[in-house]
Order: structure tokens, then sequence, then C-alpha cells
């Protein structure tokens, strides 16, 4: 069946320095999203990714679409305390739902 | 913009229990989502609602558990006979059109002991 795969699962930074986070997906997907969810809370639209080699950019943020549509990747630059969160791919499964990837915890060490 | 509510956001029952929950989305979306959350994994889906359809159920919804969208406005999820394996985060969402970005609400956090 479909898998979203996420690495790193757990990733502890100090402020300033930069993260990244990979998805991988074993299908061809038509769409890409990222969700960030904050201890204790729920899961956030951030963005979504529609092209074969997309990227966008929201302030120190930088999405990426890969080529194949099969895997994205989340850039933080200079991560900040309140980048804290888990981070989550997620692709559509037929048309009515979405596949979460497992997520990237973010640990931000001031 | 509201954003979508759910209540009650904690519930505490006993195995055995029968349990409802209730989501209200944004007003103009007229798709809307169950997932269900457990600790360190991503949402899984249970089931979706175009209007007041249910287009979709996951094989993970058993028949202890049931949704409807009576007039395609809030939403229910009912679980009967709960068992401690049901305990988990249960969140709703809504969204304009498909596959567009789902708007969560806060989740409610059933614990079953």
């Amino acid at each position: 069946g479909q898998q979203v795969m996420q690495i790193p699962q757990y990733q502890h930074v100090q402020e300033g320095e930069d993260f990244t986070t990979y998805c991988n997906s074993s299908t061809t997907l038509s769409n890409i999203q990222w969700y960030k969810q904050r201890p204790g809370g729920h899961p956030v639209f951030l963005i979504q990714l529609v092209k074969s080699g997309e990227v966008k950019k929201q302030k120190r943020l930088t999405f990426q679409f890969g080529e194949a549509k099969k895997n994205s990747s989340l850039h933080i630059t200079a991560t900040q305390t309140t980048d804290v969160g888990t981070y989550f791919c997620a692709g559509p499964r037929g048309a009515n739902n979405l596949f979460f990837g497992t997520g990237t915890r973010l640990t931000v060490i001031p | 913009d509201t954003g979508v509510s759910q209540n009650p956001r904690h519930k505490i029952t006993k195995r055995g229990q029968n349990v409802t929950f209730r989501c209200d989305p944004i007003s103009e979306h007229n798709r809307l989502y169950w997932y269900r959350q457990t600790l360190g994994q991503g949402p899984e889906f249970l089931t979706y609602f175009q209007n007041e359809a249910q287009l979709e159920k996951s094989r993970l919804l058993s028949d202890r558990f049931s949704a409807e969208r009576p007039k395609g406005s809030f939403s229910t999820l009912e679980i009967q006979r709960t068992e401690q394996g049901d305990s988990a985060m249960y969140l709703c969402a809504s969204s304009r059109r498909e596959n567009y970005e789902q708007y969560f609400g806060p989740g409610t956090r059933l614990t079953v002991t």
C-alpha cells in the first residue's frame, strides 16, 4: 500500500542552526502538502506543492517537490524556538483524503 | 472565519461505554474529514463527508464507529462499546474542495479506562 516516510524522525538543533526534513513516497503524488503541529496542538497547513521540481519559500522555510513527484523536503534556515513542533508531509490518497507521513519532531535548543 | 471547533476537548470514559464527539467545520467548507492520531504518529484518515454524504470510510473504522453530518454542517462521530485501543486524539478537518488545504480543529482527546 501507499507509504509516506519522513526522515529524520527526530531532530535536535541549536537555535540558529538550519534544519531539513525529507519526505519520500512509495508512489507518485499529484501534489504534496506540509503541515506543522506544535506540541499539544493540531496540524496547521503550511503549503501545497503541485508541479514537478517546484520550490516555494515562506520567509525562512523552503519547500521542494522532487522532479519525479515522489519526494519532497522542507528546509528551515536559522531555526528559532518558535519553529518547535512536528512537521508532517501529506499526499493525497484518492480524491478524498490525505495520507500523512510519519513526521519529524523538531526541538530547538535556545 | 471562526475556524473548526470540536467538542468536547477531552473525554474520559470507561470501557464499554458509548461516546459522541461533535465537529463544527468552517461554514463555507462543504468537505469534512475525521482523523485519529495516536502519540508519535501522523493523523490517520477515518472518514470523509461532502456536504451530508459520507463518501469514504477507512478500514480503520470498525462497526463500532459511526459518523453523521445530517444537514451538511456539523458532524458527529460516535464510538460504541469503547475499548482501550480507542484511546487517541480524534481530529476533525474541513476544506473547500478536493486536494485543497485542510483546516484542523483542536481535537477531542479520548481516554478509555
